[in-house]
């Protein structure tokens, strides 16, 4: 089945532990986001990645870290999470040539 | 800045009327819009896809439209049914790297 794997699921964690969250999608896509979703804010883009060690920031980046080492998977690293990450985290792909966006099931992270 | 707006935002209409959700965007030139729902806690499901060339696209009982033009589109349901019950979100994209997303319409279709 086409779709995008998000991990975990759900995550509580303390202020300052380093986390990732992972993603990984099996339809070759090129293309990978991160988005948040925050009640009243919407879905807001975090990094973006157009290829394989291609990345750049998208609208809320400060305090999020990703890499692109192989095309199937797009982590997104929390050095050091702070309550104002809390939030429900979606990864997307999509291919090059269509730019039809897949979401994964979403991480509800809270940090305390 | 492209920015996208759902009107309304929310919704209740009975089981089995038709109707209609709209999303308007002020920059249009996009590559594409597409139509998404979202059930309460999960994750986002692509509904349609409107390519810029495109004027409408159907899927089942939805219909999407797109006026470039005017800068509009809209997510027709027909014969809606409780599991019709969603958040309904449309999004743009412009280059290839970001989706501008409307803050979405809660619909709730009573049986």
């Amino acid at each position: 089945e086409a779709q995008v794997t998000q991990n975990p699921r759900y995550l509580i964690t303390v202020t300052g532990k380093k986390l990732t969250v992972t993603c990984s999608q099996n339809m070759n896509h090129e293309y990978m986001s991160w988005y948040r979703q925050d009640p009243g804010l919407g879905l807001r883009q975090i990094y973006y990645s157009m290829n394989v060690e291609v990345t750049d920031k998208g609208d809320v980046p400060e305090g999020y870290k990703v890499s692109r080492k192989e095309k199937r998977n797009f982590p997104l690293i929390l050095e050091s999470p702070s309550p104002n990450q809390t939030s429900l985290y979606f990864c997307a792909s999509s291919p090059r040539d269509k730019l039809a966006y897949t979401f994964g099931s979403g991480t509800r992270l809270t940090v305390v | 800045k492209q920015e996208v707006t759902q009107i309304p935002a929310a919704l209740s209409v009975p089981e089995g009327e038709n109707l209609v959700l709209n999303c308007s965007f002020t920059d249009s030139a996009i590559y594409n819009l597409q139509w998404f729902r979202q059930d309460p806690g999960k994750g986002l499901t692509s509904l349609l896809l409107i390519q810029s060339s495109q004027r409408e696209q159907t899927s089942g009982r939805l219909n999407a439209s797109l006026d470039k033009s005017s800068g509009r589109s809209t997510l027709y349901i027909a014969a809606s049914q409780p599991g019709d019950s969603a958040t309904y979100l449309c999004a743009v994209t412009r280059g290839a790297q970001k989706l501008v997303f409307g803050q979405g319409t809660r619909l709730t279709i009573n049986p």
